[in-house]
């Protein structure tokens, strides 16, 4: 069953500028990450962030998690264009099945 | 550098003909996961290996199979592909530890069905 559903779809925007995606989930998970996905190729992971913490951090990326709301946002500063791919959410809901389900994904686009 | 391989990278077969993708890791992760994606969407999970034991997917149909005959390899057998079969499959990998499952993912097979 899909667990995750992103907004928006595809995201379009000029080197420099912050990007934001949001990410929206149906049941208690245990942590919840955010991968890339480079066109052809295989996703890698980006953040981490259990369900016992509000935001992380790393380097340009910034994730926010409200389990009131079942929602995660995903913020990348000063844009690149090397920072065009799909991103996606994904939820583990550690029961010991050690399986991830993933969000459509965002399609980011940045213009130089 | 550890990493999780895949071969081939892109795969022709034709209808009917079955097909074998392989996935080798230098990670020595004890799970094994393959992912069926087609265009624009996301990764789908067809089965994984939890050391050597199988979980299938409710859903995955029976067309797919897979075996791991040690920790580093694990492949998956397309008995009959359809035109439908074509995607990308994923091979991912991690290791099972309390709250953090992080995955580490091949390059991904493209399958082409003729």
């Amino acid at each position: 069953s899909q667990q995750g559903e992103e907004d928006p779809q595809a995201l379009s925007i000029q080197e420099g500028e912050n990007a934001t995606m949001n990410c929206s989930y149906k049941t208690s998970i245990n942590n919840l990450q955010w991968y890339r996905q480079n066109s052809g190729r295989g996703l890698v992971h980006l953040i981490l962030i259990r369900s016992n913490e509000r935001e992380k951090h790393s380097g340009r990326l910034r994730v926010t998690l409200d389990t009131s709301k079942k929602s995660s946002s995903l913020l990348i500063t000063a844009s690149r264009a090397a920072d065009t791919a799909s991103y996606f959410c994904a939820t583990d809901s550690f029961q010991g099945a050690q399986k991830l389900v993933f969000g459509q994904g965002t399609r980011l686009t940045i213009n130089p | 550098d550890a990493m999780v391989i895949q071969n081939p990278r892109y795969q022709v077969t034709q209808f009917g003909k079955p097909v074998t993708l392989s996935c080798s890791q230098t990670l020595n992760h004890n799970v094994m996961y393959w992912y069926q994606q087609k265009s624009s969407q996301a990764p789908k999970l067809l089965f994984h290996y939890y050391d050597k034991d199988f979980n299938n997917e409710a859903d995955t149909p029976d067309n797919f199979q897979s075996r791991r005959p040690n920790t580093s390899f694990c492949f998956l057998d397309i008995r009959s592909p359809g035109l439908g079969d074509a995607a990308m499959y994923l091979c991912a990998t991690s290791r099972r530890t309390s709250g953090n499952n992080e995955q580490f993912f091949g390059p991904g097979t493209r399958l082409t069905v003729l």
